[in-house]
């Protein structure tokens, strides 16, 4: 069965450090893709990435980036010198088995302090 | 392009009564999902509407239905609320009916039965 993790429960840290978000997903399909979803405290979720499978290379915006690595099943998302209006709850998401639906992972709470 | 627009914003009910939550997709967006997102179960598949039809389903009871009109807005009805409905209710909307695609999401309403 398709599944997304989300090991962390809550992340804090100051302004300007970096912070990796991780992703861990479990899959049998050879095709498929990848979100990233942002939750500010407004509860609008906010699309930040989709990836498919096929391509592996890392992309960046501005101080977002995603490692993608099939090989280790894992999808992470990391803020460049964090800034106080990146708190927020961060998912990854990810196609249920019959790709009807969206998985969610449980999220990751990013708390920036200034 | 306005985005996913959902009304109303807040909602207070009391348990027995019904309640009705309206979702307006981006325009040319047929694809209507609604999701529930509490924090003890996060977020989870209500169901998907395209053309006009529910074409998925979650696992949720009877009491939650929804509909599509023709011009791709979509409502959801929770009959007989329980305290447990209490929740942010999403909405999102994409081309497709297919989870690969993007989907954007509303600012949501949030539920309080009491």
């Amino acid at each position: 069965a398709q599944k997304v993790t989300q090991a962390q429960t809550e992340i804090s840290v100051v302004e300007k450090e970096d912070v990796t978000l991780d992703c861990v997903y479990e899959t049998r399909d050879t095709t498929y893709y990848l979100f990233w979803y942002k939750q500010p405290p407004s509860g609008e979720l906010v699309f930040l990435i989709r990836r498919n499978s096929f391509d592996e290379q890392n992309e960046i915006s501005g101080r977002y980036s995603w490692n993608f690595q099939k090989s280790t099943s894992s999808f992470n998302f990391t803020i460049t010198a964090s800034q106080v209006v990146d708190s927020a709850v961060y998912f990854c998401a990810f196609p249920n088995e019959t790709g009807n639906k969206l998985v969610f992972g449980a999220g990751t709470i990013l708390r920036v302090k200034s | 392009k306005a985005g996913v627009t959902q009304t109303p914003r807040y909602l207070i009910k009391t348990r027995g009564q019904q309640v009705t939550l309206s979702c307006s997709p981006i325009s040319g967006h047929r694809s209507v999902s609604w999701y529930q997102q509490t924090p003890g179960q996060g977020l989870q598949f209500l169901f998907e509407y395209f053309s006009e039809t529910q074409r998925n389903k979650g696992n949720f009871p009877g009491r939650f239905s929804g509909r599509q009109f023709s011009n791709s807005r979509s409502e959801m009805n929770v009959s007989t609320l329980e305290l447990g409905d209490s929740a942010l209710y999403l909405c999102a909307s994409s081309f497709r009916p297919r989870s690969i695609d993007t989907q954007y999401f509303g600012p949501g309403t949030r539920l309080t039965v009491l």
